[in-house]
């Protein structure tokens, strides 16, 4: 499968404990993208990449939450000193420049205790 | 602020009928729209999208029809499967390069036999 990998699926965490998510894009993409979806809503976006540049980021992304592509391949996400407010569904999806549609991944599932 | 709206939180067919699945825009700047359809448990998966230069672009069952008068696009499936009961997002990119996406909260098809 060529498509958006992210790990883990799913993560169970006591406040106050830090996380870190992982996404790998399509091989060819190199713009990647993060975006959280709590229950009965759409996503949200919070940051993107181009290659390892990070060019926006939402005001959801607080000064816990960090994510950086150091590489320009994979991307990770990670959360500081969790919040029950935290809890969601973490969604990455990449693209190419050259077309905008976006492909995601499964997401990965967070639930803090 | 602006954001991308559905009119239906849940919409019932039956199997074999057509589906339309309705959403508003407000962001009038807005020249990209994407259909994603998610199922439990799964990142959104791409359907159709279409540019604000065109006003129909129908793909293998499903239509999407774009009214820039009333800012308002729909999504039409043909002979409705049960495979096609998920949740159904509008997103656009609000103008911009597909930098970002934003997300209505959803419509959920519910497909009966």
């Amino acid at each position: 499968d060529t498509g958006v990998s992210q790990d883990p699926r799913h993560k169970i965490t006591k406040r106050g404990q830090n996380v870190t998510f992982r996404c790998d894009p399509i091989s060819e993409h190199n713009r990647l993208y993060w975006y959280r979806q709590t229950l009965g809503q759409g996503p949200e976006f919070l940051t993107y990449f181009q290659n390892e540049a990070q060019l926006e980021k939402s005001r959801l992304l607080s000064d816990r939450f960090s994510a950086e592509r150091p590489k320009g391949s994979f991307s990770t996400l990670e959360i500081q000193r969790t919040e029950q407010g935290d809890s969601a569904m973490y969604l990455c999806a990449s693209s190419n420049p050259r077309v905008d549609e976006q492909y995601f991944g499964p997401g990965t599932r967070l639930t803090v205790t | 602020g602006e954001s991308v709206g559905l009119h239906l939180p849940t919409l019932s067919v039956q199997e074999g009928d057509n589906s339309i699945i309705n959403c508003a825009y407000s962001n009038s700047a807005s020249d990209y729209f994407i259909w994603y359809k998610q199922e439990s448990g799964k990142g959104p998966q791409f359907i159709i999208d279409i540019r604000s230069n065109m006003d129909k672009r129908q793909g293998q069952r499903v239509t999407v029809l774009l009214n820039k008068t009333v800012k308002h696009l729909s999504l039409q499936i043909a002979a409705t499967q049960p495979g096609d009961s998920a949740v159904y997002f509008c997103a656009d990119t609000g103008g911009g390069t597909a930098s970002k996406l934003t997300f209505g909260t959803g419509t959920r098809l519910q497909v009966t036999l």
